[in-house]
């Protein structure tokens, strides 16, 4: 089976940094995606990471370790638009499939 | 470009309606798939098409039939549904629907059945 674990909620102030964690145990790896997600609105793609290590997109930065089935998701000097839910979702062994974790919904406060 | 379109944004129904949703994508993806999201849940695969044939169907009741006309289109046609059918309908679409591809999803039709 898949379990994909991130926490539910996270709350940090404007220009802070926030670290969203994911853990996961899957049946097969080929690379974790992180999305973010306005409220109503499409989940928009932000990283993939395959390899072990740290991919860094302007304020934005994922890290993986695939021996300890973790990921983080790292933002940076966070401002009131990255007020979203963010999601883990994990590829597997089957083709077409994501395991999505159930998001962390994040808050940034003035 | 990696832009999906869906239509419409909003659709409210009754219980005994035929409606349909639509999604576009012009990347040249050749995998397309629908989801159903209940709020502050994840997205859950409903049915996935690679090559313009339905290789994934998870166990979708049969009110909900998809099609996929050509290899830029997607349809989901809707009959008869529930209440509990109420939630946001989102298209993506992929590469290939290999294991390593990215999911682009599109802004999603929020439906609402009475």
């Amino acid at each position: 089976g898949q379990n994909i674990d991130q926490p539910t909620e996270m709350t940090a102030t404007e220009g802070a940094i926030v670290q969203i964690n994911c853990t996961y145990q899957t049946s097969g790896f080929n690379g974790l995606f992180w999305y973010q997600q306005h409220a109503g609105e499409a989940p928009t793609f932000l990283s993939y990471n395959v390899l072990d290590g740290l991919e860094e997109k302007g304020r934005f930065s994922s890290f993986l370790s695939r021996s300890k089935g973790y990921s983080y998701l790292l933002l940076k000097e966070l401002q009131m638009k990255d007020s979203a839910s963010y999601l883990c979702a994990v590829s597997g062994s089957n083709d077409y499939k994501l395991s999505f974790g159930a998001g962390t919904t994040v808050t940034v406060r003035a | 470009d990696t832009e999906v379109t869906q239509t419409p944004k909003h659709l409210v129904m009754g219980m005994t309606n035929k409606k349909s949703l639509k999604c576009e994508q012009h990347m040249g993806h050749r995998a397309m798939y629908w989801y159903k999201q209940k709020a502050k849940k994840p997205p859950e695969l409903m049915f996935v098409y690679s090559y313009e044939k339905l290789s994934i169907n998870e166990s979708v009741p049969s009110r909900f039939s998809p099609e996929c006309p050509n290899s830029s289109l997607l349809n989901l046609h809707l009959h008869a549904l529930q209440p509990e059918d109420s939630a946001l309908y989102l298209c993506a679409s992929s590469p290939s629907g290999g294991r390593t591809d990215t999911q682009y999803f599109g802004p999603g039709t929020r439906l609402t059945v009475l």
